[in-house]
This record gives structure tokens, sequence and C-alpha cells, in this order.
């Protein structure tokens, strides 16, 4: 069984304020590895796909690292807005492109104006 | 971008009914569809793949003959939860890969509760 580690669970910043946060997946067998954003009552939206070991991926505020030697992943939100109030979720691939994502639990990120 | 459009976005029904969730991609064509389940506080699991015109393919401890999944078309596929008891109640969301653009498409999901 694929094990999906994000953290923190929540976190809650000030609007302005940078944040980070971690998926850690196993190292062996490596494929890819996916984030998404999940906004209350929409559909979760794709930021990455990272498949490189050292991948550095940028999407205007928002920008992810990849470590597949170790197994962990990092998303940064630098300034955080009201609107990036969201869960994030991380999902591992393995062996290849034909097979499945296995998600983390995701990380709620609330920031207040 | 792509689109998937997933109904009803909530439902309730009675303990032995059936309910029917459709998942249609409105852009472009899905070959193959993705049906997760999450439970409250747990991550995105996947029940199924369907792909178009094939048998889909369950996971390990997913009932195949109490989720029913149909793929007839490459922009419709749907997920019946047939004889729904409580413990069905879940929510449930569909995916299939984005061709023109990054990793999977999702529809909005749908909260089953079955009272």
């Amino acid at each position: 069984i694929l094990n999906v580690e994000q953290s923190p669970q929540s976190l809650h910043v000030q609007e302005g304020d940078s944040t980070n946060f971690t998926c850690s997946f196993p190292s062996s067998n490596f494929y890819a590895l996916h984030w998404y954003r999940w906004e209350t009552a929409k559909s979760p939206e794709a930021l990455f796909v990272m498949t490189l070991n050292g991948d550095e991926k940028k999407k205007g505020r928002i920008s992810a690292t990849l470590n597949t030697k170790e197994g962990y992943s990092y998303l940064y939100i630098k300034g955080s807005q009201p609107e990036d109030s969201a869960t994030y979720l991380c999902a591992f691939m393995v062996g290849s492109g034909y097979s499945t994502l296995t998600f983390g639990k995701g990380t709620m990120l609330l920031v207040s104006p | 971008g792509a689109v998937v459009s997933q109904h009803p976005s909530w439902v309730i029904c009675k303990s032995g009914t059936s309910v029917k969730i459709e998942c249609r991609s409105l852009d472009f064509q899905a070959t193959t569809m993705f049906w997760y389940r999450q439970f409250p506080k747990q991550s995105l699991m996947l029940m199924a793949t369907s792909n178009e015109g094939s048998k889909a393919t369950y996971e390990q401890g997913v009932e195949k003959d109490k989720f029913l999944i149909n793929h007839a078309s490459l922009t419709l596929s749907t997920l019946t939860v047939t004889s729904a008891h409580p413990e069905d109640s879940s929510f449930y969301i569909c995916s299939a890969t984005d061709p023109g653009g990054v990793g999977y498409t999702f529809g909005s999901g749908t909260r089953l509760t079955v009272v």
C-alpha cells in the first residue's frame, strides 16, 4: 500500500505571509508527483505535474520542488492572498503514465485578510 | 481548459434505493475516467477506472456489483450505487486525463447521503 503524507494538516496565515507545505511519498519506482488546489464546492485544479528529481515549477506566486531520491516535494506560496485559501493535494504515481494516482489527505490553507 | 461536469452535486436517498452519478467531459473526449470516494478526514481513494467501451477495473475491496460503472461514450461515464446503505454515504468524484493540459481534470463531486 502506497503512503502519501502531507503536512501540516491545516494552516492559518495572514494575508501577505509566505507559506509552504510538504508532501512525502515512497522514493522507489517513482513516476510523477501531482499538486492540486481544491477550493470548497469546486473541482480540484491541477497546479503541477513533476517528474524529474530536482524539478522546480512555478505558476505565479506558487512554486514547487521535487526530491525523488528522498521522497518529498515542497509547495511554496509567496505573499499569500485570501483567494489562495483552499485544500492543497499532492498525488503520487508509480511506474508508468498508465498507473493511477495515490493521494495524500491534503493541507487546508486559510488566509485571513 | 478541459471541463468535467458532474451531477448531481448532492443527493439524499433512502436505504435500499439506487443512485446514479454522471460525469460528462464537455470539451474533450475522455477515453478513461477515474472514480474516487472520500470519507471524512481521509484522502481521495480510487474506486475504479473505466475505459470507454469496456468493463471497468475495480480496486481491491470495491464491490463491482454494488458500484456499477458505465462508460458507453467518450463523453459520459456513470457510477450507480445500487441498494445504497448508510455506510455508502460519502463524497464521490470523477476525473479524466486532460489531453491538452496539466494533470487530470476533475468533476466537482457528489455528496451522497443515505438515510
